[in-house]
This record gives C-alpha cells, structure tokens and sequence, in this order.
C-alpha cells in the first residue's frame, strides 16, 4: 500500500519495556525516522537508522529494521511516565530527507 | 545554536482571506519543508525548498505556495480559506551550508491555524 502503518495506541506499565511497530512501503528509502511528539509541540527527532543497519541503540533507545519485510520498530527501555506521548516513523522518499512520509503515530501511555 | 522558530504560533482567520506562515531554519541550513498535521489525515507533506528553489512538492491545492529567501527563511501562503485548512503547519529546516543532505529534519513548534 501506499501508507506508513502503526498501531494507534500501546499501554505500558513504568519501568517495562515498550516496542512500538511500524510497516513502511518504499523499499528505496534510504532512512528511517523516528519522531516523538508531546501535547502542543512540535516534533522531536529522537532517532534514525539508515537502511542498509539492521539496529542502532542510542540510550535506552534501539531501532530494529527488517529491510525485507518493511518493518522498523523502536524499543524504549525502562519506559518512565515522562515517555508518554505520540510516535511517529517517516520514512523518505526519493532520495529527500526534504520529504518525509509519516505514519499516523502511536500513542504511548505509560502507567505509574 | 537556535532551532527552528515558526510564527507565529496561533492564527484565527475567517474563510476566504489568506494567510502567510514565516520559517526560519537552523542557522546554516538551507531546506526547509513544510508539513500540514490535521486529525484525520496526520502529516502530509506541503512542499520543500533549497536555495530558494521549490525542489519537492505534495498533493496539496493550487491555494497553498510558498517561497524561500535568499537568508534560507520561508513563507508558506494559504488563500481563500478553507474550514478544512485548519491544522498544525510545521517546517522541518535540513541540510548543511556546503549544500551536502543531512539525515537530520529538525521541526519547529508549528503554526496552529484556525478558520472559522
């Protein structure tokens, strides 16, 4: 399809792990993006791989990317309630970070 | 290092008139890309441009355009309003002064547009 997919809404508990999931479409995107986005802001970069990693950590962020079937996910390690917000993957298209196509985002809602 | 600074930051206008969104990229940064961020339809991309030229653009109506300055500060124009032109609007400023792509799109705080 023409979409980038993610689930709408994850639950976790503070102090678990969270692994939010995304389906991209353009086997030719050279990155991948993760942004973060907090009530009334703008968004946040928080990571990026580039296709042709199979993983990157940064922090208690890893980015996992399956180049074969599509999909990219991002695991937050020991997820605290400040966590709480919505995720967007954008993977780019021809050759332009300038274009960016967005998922419809994931709303992470971290419990105490 | 200042980031992206979009304004202003809320707008109320009434349909039929236009309205001009100003973007001033990181300092150094030569792209900029404007995205519309709605409910239903999420981030969809307007357009980009790169050294004053209009390099990428989305599926978006004739009534939204833009342009870029020699400074690399961007203005997006809407006209005659829509109700369904009111949305987040974010610029993402990229890229370095040697013109070399950055994998970097660093987005300001947005321009929240309303149109009654």
């Amino acid at each position: 399809g023409e979409d980038v997919e993610q689930s709408l809404f994850l639950s976790v508990r503070e102090g678990d792990s969270s692994v939010i999931n995304c389906t991209y479409t353009d086997s030719s995107s050279t990155y991948l993006y993760w942004y973060k986005q907090e009530p009334g802001a703008g968004l946040q970069l928080l990571t990026y791989i580039f296709s042709n990693m199979d993983m990157k950590q940064d922090q208690r962020l890893t980015v996992l990317l399956n180049k074969k079937d599509k999909h990219l996910s991002l695991r937050i390690a020991d997820t605290q309630t400040g966590d709480s917000a919505i995720y967007f993957c954008a993977e780019n298209r021809e050759g332009s970070q300038g274009n960016l196509i967005f998922g419809k985002g994931t709303k992470l809602s971290v419990k105490p | 290092k200042a980031g992206v600074t979009q304004t202003p930051r809320y707008l109320i206008k009434t349909r039929g008139q236009q309205v001009t969104l100003s973007c001033s990229p990181i300092s150094g940064h030569r792209s900029v890309s404007w995205y519309q961020q709605t409910p239903g339809q999420g981030l969809q991309f307007l357009f980009e441009y790169f050294s004053e030229t209009q390099r990428n653009k989305g599926n978006f109506p004739g009534r939204f355009s833009g342009r870029q300055f020699s400074n690399s500060r961007s203005e997006m124009n809407v006209s005659t309003l829509e109700l369904g032109d009111s949305a987040l609007y974010l610029c993402a400023s990229s890229g370095t002064a040697q013109g070399v792509g950055n994998t970097e799109a660093f987005f300001g705080q947005g321009t929240r547009l309303t149109v009654v």
